[in-house]
């Protein structure tokens, strides 16, 4: 089984820089997700890591350390749009399926 | 336009009354699933299926059923549901390889009385 913790919820400002955190505890690590979610919407794909590093996408960022069973997402120049669920999902075991973690609400704030 | 639909999106039903939600993809994926969200528990998977006639439970299958006999679509069957059924229910699908991203249908809620 996996074990993945993300906190409950984080609120930010406006225009700043947030950073949402995920550990997981996994054998046969396959890759991490992160997915964002608006209220009472379906999940959309933000990114996928399998090695160790940053991927930059626009305003959007993640990292991975394997060895540290650490990653996070990080949110550049936010937006009021921004404010949603982020869902961090870890792939292990020989699959590609994900296992979703419960998920950090992020409420955005003039 | 590539999407994975769901239906109905909304449905109250009473106890024991069997239900099928559909959902059908048009982008050719090998992979589908099922998800139930509740509050505080997160996305769990209740079956999925790695292509047509593949069929696997996930963490929380019990009191659910699902075929693929065709590869675009994937119902998720209720024989007799119960109000711990009651959830938003996602459906999603994906390639086995390269992307290993998933698209998620626009979900169904679900209530069992």
């Amino acid at each position: 089984g996996q074990n993945i913790d993300q906190p409950t919820e984080m609120t930010a400002t406006e225009g700043a820089i947030v950073q949402i955190n995920c550990t997981y505890q996994t054998s046969g690590f396959n890759g991490l997700f992160w997915y964002q979610q608006h209220a009472g919407e379906a999940p959309t794909f933000l990114s996928y890591n399998v090695l160790d590093g940053l991927e930059e996408k626009g305003r959007f960022s993640s990292f991975l350390s394997r060895s540290k069973g650490y990653s996070y997402l990080l949110l550049k120049e936010l937006q009021m749009k921004d404010s949603a669920s982020y869902l961090c999902a870890v792939a292990s075991g020989g699959s590609y399926i994900p296992t979703f973690g419960r998920g950090t609400s992020l409420i955005v704030h003039p | 336009e590539a999407q994975v639909t769901q239906n109905p999106r909304y449905l109250i039903t009473v106890t024991g009354k069997k239900l099928t939600v559909t959902c059908s993809q048009n982008m050719n994926h090998e992979y589908m699933s099922w998800y139930r969200q509740d509050p505080g528990l997160g996305l769990r998977q209740i079956y999925y299926s790695m292509n047509v006639e593949v069929t696997d439970k996930g963490d929380v299958p019990e009191g659910y059923k699902v075929s693929r006999k065709e590869k675009r679509n994937f119902p998720l069957i209720l024989e007799s549901p119960s109000p711990n059924q009651t959830s938003l229910y996602f459906c999603a699908s994906g390639r086995q390889r390269g992307s290993y991203e998933q698209y998620f249908g626009p979900g169904t809620r679900l209530t069992v009385t």
